[in-house]
Parts: structure tokens; sequence; C-alpha cells
């Protein structure tokens, strides 16, 4: 049983086009997350839910949209994209406050805009 | 902004060697947690540290928080090729989301 799943691992796609990126957890967290790692492995946070409420919204442009439909997934949608958004992006979940338990991360979706 | 820096951010060491990695924040952490990652894997979870001062050990890894909660270190004795990867330090600034470090990135040369 994979605690926090993620599809697809791998999308390739051309500039311009719109995608979605689905993330499950059957952990019961409460609180779900997105990262993007960049080519530099920089991983920066860029939004978070905690009972399918926005709690974080990092500075990301606008053609990125979460959707959390319950607290146990968090989706990613993706409009118009570009070339620098090319990255992984990885969900991640936590009890609410982590605790000891840390985050729990997906293996992550490799973005590739062309 | 609140950040997190990591030195160095590549290590090379023979197999054997010992390694360590530096953590540092501008403010005061609420907590630390480090994470390992494995080349082409995601990051996961080693530990948590929330003491000033805190100590924690995992069989050859050694953990460390400042007594001023700025900064954390990890230790690792007798390197082996499974330790291979980016380390990756997490500082919590109280405002609920973690903010990771640059990582180190570490190899080792069997």
């Amino acid at each position: 049983d994979t605690a926090v799943s993620q599809t697809p691992k791998y999308l390739v796609t051309q500039m311009g086009n719109d995608k979605s990126i689905k993330c499950e957890q059957n952990l019961g967290h409460d609180t779900m997350y997105w990262y993007k790692q960049d080519s530099k492995k920089f991983l920066k946070i860029m939004f978070s839910y905690n009972n399918k409420e926005l709690i974080i919204n990092e500075t990301v442009p606008n053609r990125f949209s979460p959707k959390s439909p319950d607290k146990a997934h968090l989706n990613l949608h993706i409009n118009s994209l570009e070339l620098g958004d090319s990255a992984v992006y990885f969900c991640a979940s936590s009890p609410f406050g982590a605790g000891d338990k840390g985050y729990t991360f997906g293996s992550g979706t490799r973005l590739t805009v062309v | 902004g609140q950040q997190v820096m990591q030195i160095p951010q590549y290590q090379h060491v023979q197999e054997g060697e010992d390694f360590t990695t530096y953590c540092n924040s501008s403010t005061t952490l609420s907590n630390i947690q480090w994470y390992k990652q494995r080349p082409g894997g995601h990051p996961v979870f080693l530990i948590q540290l929330v003491k000033s001062g805190e100590v924690k050990k995992q069989k050859r890894l050694t953990f460390q928080f400042g007594e001023a909660k700025k900064n954390s270190s990890l230790h690792i004795t007798a390197t082996q090729t499974t330790d291979v990867g980016t380390y990756f330090c997490a500082g919590d600034f109280g405002n609920e989301k973690l903010t990771f470090g640059t990582g180190t990135r570490l190899t080792i040369i069997p």
C-alpha cells in the first residue's frame, strides 16, 4: 500500500498545454502539500491544505491551481504550461503540526515542458 | 525572508570516512527536521529536533540542534555506499510550513 501516491510519474507536454497531477494519501493525515524541486534540487513549497482548506499559498503564478476534494486528495492543475515549469513536483502529507513523524512524500511527478 | 542555508553543497568522501552537513537559519526555529533523498527518489523523513541543544542518534547518524535553535548538523560516521544521496534540513519557523535547506549532495568513493 503506497502511503502517498502521485500520478502520473512522468509528464512530457508542449508549451501552452494544460495538465493535471493527482495526489492521494491513505495515512489519514490532515494536511497535504505541493512542493516543486528544480534542476538544482531546491525544494520549495507551493501550497498547503489542511482538511480541504487552503492554508499556504506561496508566490506561485496563478496558472497553478490546487484542488482538494477531500482531505485525502490534493490535485494540481497547471494552465498554459511554460518551459520554466519543468521540474519535479512532489506531493506530501503530514498530521496537523507534523509532530515527530515529519512529512511523507510521494514519489514525484517529473514534468518536462518542450 | 525566512531562509535555511546548508553547507557544503556537495561532498565527496571515501567510503569509511565521516561526513557532516551544516544547516543555518537567520531566525530562531521552532524545530528542525532532516530528510534524505536518494538519487531519483523522494525525500524521506529521518528525524525531528525540537529542544535547544538537543542531540539524537540513529545508528551511525548523529543530529544536533544548536543552543540558539538557529543551526543544526548531521554527522555520519564511517560512511557506506548506502549513504549516497542528498541530505536536507527543513526548518519550521512556527508558521505551519517547512522551509527546506539547499541540501548537501553526498557521493561516496568506494
